[in-house]
């Protein structure tokens, strides 16, 4: 069965400074899908950036990168430059190729300090 | 295009009553979903639609939960007989292939009292 895990329940980071996400997550299957998606505080979800599991090449989007890590099972998110709008949770999902059903973690709540 | 929408956005029923919500997609997407999310929680699958057909729904589903999606347009969900437990915001979620993002609606809160 497929598991995401988020073990930071909540973040904080300085306005204009980095701060990195953690996700891992567990599949037995050699061909999936990677996310992470924003939810602004009572407002819908949107996509951050998408990896695809057979790509070595980290997802950038401009301020936000991952660094995944397949042989950890690893997928991480960073915030360059960060920003008041940042704030919000951040939900790591995997989709296995073949199913239908995209597994969500916990979230993590991003607070942004002025 | 206007994005995923749903509607109403927030239900206030009395524990025993059945309530219906409606999504309505990204035209061009055939690929439809239904979540449920508890405060502080990770989005619940619920159910998937590809068109018309429902290919899968979760086991935690009790038979309350119904879903349709007919001409594999819009979709609605129906609980019927709402329970306490059944408070939470459901959301809905289109895509438009296999292993793309999932475009969310804005949600339909539901209070059960």
């Amino acid at each position: 069965a497929q598991t995401v895990t988020q073990s930071q329940p909540e973040m904080s980071v300085q306005e204009a400074e980095t701060v990195t996400l953690s996700c891992t997550y567990d599949t037995s299957e050699s061909d999936y899908y990677l996310f992470w998606y924003k939810q602004p505080p009572s407002r819908q979800m949107i996509l951050v950036i998408r990896q695809e599991a057979y790509k070595q090449q980290n997802a950038t989007e401009n301020r936000f990168s991952v660094n995944f890590q397949k042989a950890a099972k690893s997928f991480s998110l960073k915030i360059s430059d960060s920003q008041l709008g940042d704030a919000a949770m951040y939900f790591c999902a995997s989709l296995s190729s073949g199913t239908y059903k995209y597994i969500f973690g916990t979230g993590t709540r991003l607070k942004v300090l002025a | 295009d206007t994005g995923v929408s749903q509607d109403p956005r927030h239900k206030i029923t009395k524990r025993g009553q059945n309530v219906t919500f409606r999504c309505d997609p990204i035209s061009e997407h055939n690929r439809l979903y239904w979540y449920r999310q508890t405060l502080g929680q990770g989005p619940e699958f619920l159910t998937y639609f590809q068109n018309e057909a429902q290919l899968e729904k979760s086991r935690l589903l009790s038979d309350r939960f119904s879903a349709e999606r007919p001409k594999g347009s819009f979709s609605t969900l129906e609980i019927q007989r709402t329970e306490q437990g059944d408070s939470a915001m459901y959301l809905c979620a289109s895509s438009p292939g296999q292993g793309r993002e999932q475009y969310f609606g804005p949600g339909t809160r539901l209070t059960v009292t």
